[in-house]
């Protein structure tokens, strides 16, 4: 497996409440993104990073924001978060946005 | 709007069966992208490519770029098989995959 963790794994909070999400990978690859899994759904895109400081908008990013200043760490933050963002957060990771992308084992997020 | 569609959304299969699951995209792609996620489990990448046909041990994948059509054939199914199968596609004009909603399959002994 590539080497991508996430943490929390796991993580209950409550409406309102700031909540950070972090992803590291220890592959060197230049791309990071973020997305999240509902039910219902496919996989929806929330940020990206193309390298270091580099980050860009997916499909899904309203009251969401990341941040990238390490090649291996990519972060996203829930600045104040609702029950519509209980969900399944993946982290994923690829050399260039045309490879394959290399998924991290997700983090459960419930927002009461 | 859903750029890219799998079928079934469902399937049950006894072991040993010839098992396909379709998916059909809307775009003009520069690549398509098979994925497993089991029960609770992370996400594993099968196969990527953007022409012909891939072989992987009881997996196949092909694609028809004209057609906007990929399969993902399972041969000789196991329980082990049962899983979510996930397509997603690169689109031409930008850098973010597409994903379908997946294929859940439930192979039984």
């Amino acid at each position: 497996d590539a080497g991508i963790t996430q943490s929390p794994r796991h993580k209950v909070t409550e409406t309102g409440t700031p909540v950070t999400l972090r992803c590291h990978q220890t592959e060197n690859h230049r791309y990071m993104y973020w997305y999240r899994q509902d039910p219902g759904h496919g996989l929806r895109l929330i940020h990206y990073s193309y390298g270091v400081k580099d980050t860009d908008k997916g499909e899904v990013s309203d009251g969401y924001s990341v941040s990238r200043s390490k090649t291996e760490d990519f972060l996203l933050t829930l600045e104040s978060a609702t029950s519509s963002q209980t969900s399944v957060y993946f982290c994923a990771i690829s050399e260039s946005s045309f490879d394959e992308q290399f998924f991290g084992p997700g983090t459960r997020l419930t927002v009461l | 709007k859903n750029e890219v569609e799998q079928s079934p959304q469902n399937l049950t299969a006894q072991e040993g069966e010839f098992i396909t699951i379709n998916c059909s995209y809307s775009v003009g792609i520069s690549a398509l992208h098979w994925l497993q996620q089991h029960p609770g489990g992370g996400i594993v990448s099968l196969f990527m490519l953007s022409s012909g046909k891939k072989k992987h041990g009881r997996l196949i994948a092909t694609i028809n770029i004209q057609e906007k059509h990929s399969s993902l054939h399972i041969t000789a199914s196991h329980p082990r098989d049962s899983a979510v199968y996930i397509c997603a596609v690169i689109p031409n004009t930008g850098n973010q995959f597409y994903f379908g909603t997946g294929t859940s399959l439930t192979v039984i002994p």
